[in-house]
């Protein structure tokens, strides 16, 4: 298994402005995965972040706008860039071991 | 491309009663099943799971049996208690060609009532 701390866990940011998000695995993992959560709907992908290489980012998500860091087996930051109300979401950091996936509790973000 | 149709919500039940969320999918190849619960104010869990066809993953009084011959993994709970309120998502993961991503349903709203 693996326990997931992420940080921060709700933040009200203004419009033009970048958040960071960490996220801490208690374990080694390869994979580990960022994804939105919009207000009432399912969970989207956004990227793949495996370590020692660029993240894998999914339709519809671009680099400039979601960078994300990966140093190393137990940690990655996403980053929310020239933040508009539209961003305002839940971001949940995810790592696999086996064929089980854990998830963090989330960063809620406002964005005013 | 893999999907995952879930049962549309919100669902309310009183305390006691049967649950059945219902979840297909559609995939290629064999992908494993899964199904998260997201308690208020929290992230997702795991609930339970099924690597093969056949399997049933059962946790907390809840049930699943991944069903290859109509594509189907639907939840089930004999009794549900107010502290079953949630929401649920079923998920699948792709075949290890490369491909680890997890696709979600939309999710299912429970409230249970005393």
């Amino acid at each position: 298994s693996a326990v997931i701390s992420q940080k921060p866990s709700r933040d009200i940011c203004q419009r033009g402005t970048s958040l960071t998000i960490q996220c801490q695995v208690d374990s080694q993992v390869t994979m580990m995965f960022w994804y939105r959560q919009q207000p009432g709907q399912s969970l989207t992908l956004i990227a793949t972040a495996n370590q020692g290489s660029e993240a894998t980012y999914e339709s519809g998500f671009v680099i400039d706008k979601f960078p994300i860091s990966r140093p190393n087996l137990t940690f990655s930051t996403l980053t929310v860039s020239n933040m508009s109300p539209e961003d305002s979401s839940i971001y949940l950091c995810s790592a696999k071991t086996g064929t089980e996936a854990f998830f963090g509790q989330g960063t809620r973000l406002t964005v005013v | 491309g893999n999907s995952v149709t879930q049962m549309e919500g919100p669902v309310t039940l009183s305390e006691e009663a049967f649950l059945t969320i219902n979840c297909t999918y559609t995939a290629t190849g064999y992908p494993s099943l899964f199904w998260y619960v997201q308690y208020p104010g929290e992230g997702l869990q795991l609930l339970l799971k099924a690597t093969k066809a056949d399997d049933k993953g059962s946790n907390k009084g809840f049930e699943a049996t991944y069903r290859k011959e109509t594509t189907s993994f639907h939840l089930e709970k004999g009794s549900v208690q107010v502290s079953d309120s949630a929401v649920y998502f079923c998920a699948l993961s792709a075949p290890d060609f490369g491909n680890e991503k997890l696709t979600f349903g939309t999710g299912t709203r429970l409230t249970i009532i005393p």
